[in-house]
C-alpha cells in the first residue's frame, strides 16, 4: 500500500458525461501528480499540483482540468467525454513537507474509467 | 525532448534465474533521476529501484539491481532469483531533475515460469 488513495476504483459513464476522480495524497506530501494509462498512449503524464499550485502540465487535453486543495487532496475533471478517454488514471504523490518536490513519486491504485 | 525506449516488449524466464530487462534513454540534462517501476496483474504501479545520474555507483534494493552507464545513456534492471511474484509489466522512467514530469516507456512483460 503506497498511502496514495484514490476513488472511485471504476467508472462507467456515456460519452458526452462530466466526471470528477478524487485523490488523496500519502500524509505530508505536497505534490499531486495525475497520469493517463491507455493501450495505445501507454503512460502519459497530464498534470502536477505542488502545495496547491500548478506546477507542470504535459499532455493534457481542454476538455481536463485539475486542482489540488488547501487540505492537499486533487481532483481531476473530465469533460465531453469521449471514447477515446477510457484509461486508467493513476494519482501519485511526492514531497514530504519541508523535502524537495524532485522526490520518489508514489503512485495510488488507479481509476479505471470506461466510457461507453 | 526525453524519450525513453524499452526494446523489449515481452519476455519469459523460469523461476530461480537471473533476467535482464533493457533501457535506453535520450536526454541533454545533467541532472536526472531514473526509475524501474513494476505493474502486476493488480495494475498498482509499484516502485522497484531509483538511480540519481549524479551517483556512479549503481542501485540495488535486495534481488533488483540496476546497471547505470551514464555515457551510453542506458539503465538496466536486473532480477535474480526470479519469483513468480516478479510476473509484471515494468517500466523504466525518466524524471529531470527541474522539474517533476516522469517519462515512462512502453514496458516489458515479463512472465516468470514454475
Amino acid at each position: 500500500d503506497s498511502g496514495v488513495t484514490q476513488t472511485p476504483k471504476h467508472l462507467i459513464t456515456a460519452t458526452g458525461q462530466r466526471v470528477t476522480l478524487r485523490c488523496s495524497p500519502r500524509s505530508g506530501d505536497l505534490s499531486v501528480y495525475w497520469y493517463q494509462q491507455s493501450l495505445d498512449q501507454g503512460l502519459q503524464f497530464l498534470i502536477q499540483y505542488y502545495n496547491g499550485e500548478e506546477r507542470a502540465k504535459g499532455n493534457i487535453l481542454e476538455r481536463f482540468s485539475a486542482q489540488q486543495f488547501p487540505d492537499l487532496h486533487s481532483e481531476l475533471n473530465l469533460s465531453s467525454l469521449e471514447l477515446g478517454d477510457s484509461a486508467l488514471y493513476f494519482c501519485a504523490s511526492s514531497g514530504p513537507t519541508g523535502g524537495s518536490p524532485t522526490d520518489t513519486q508514489y503512485f495510488g491504485p488507479g481509476t479505471r474509467l470506461t466510457v461507453l | 525532448a526525453q524519450t525513453v525506449t524499452q526494446s523489449q516488449p515481452e519476455m519469459s524466464v523460469q523461476e530461480a534465474e537471473t533476467v535482464t530487462l533493457s533501457c535506453t534513454y535520450d536526454t541533454s540534462e545533467n541532472n536526472y533521476y531514473l526509475f524501474w517501476y513494476k505493474q502486476p496483474p493488480s495494475r498498482q504501479m509499484i516502485l522497484v529501484i531509483r538511480q540519481e545520474a549524479y551517483k556512479q555507483q549503481n542501485a540495488t534494493e535486495n534481488r533488483f539491481s540496476v546497471n547505470f552507464q551514464k555515457a551510453a545513456k542506458s539503465f538496466s534492471l536486473k532480477i535474480s532469483d526470479s519469483q513468480l511474484g516478479d510476473t509484471a509489466m515494468y517500466f523504466c522512467a525518466f524524471m529531470r531533475a527541474r522539474d517533476d514530469k516522469i517519462i515512462f516507456g512502453k514496458g516489458t512483460r515479463l512472465h516468470i515460469l514454475p
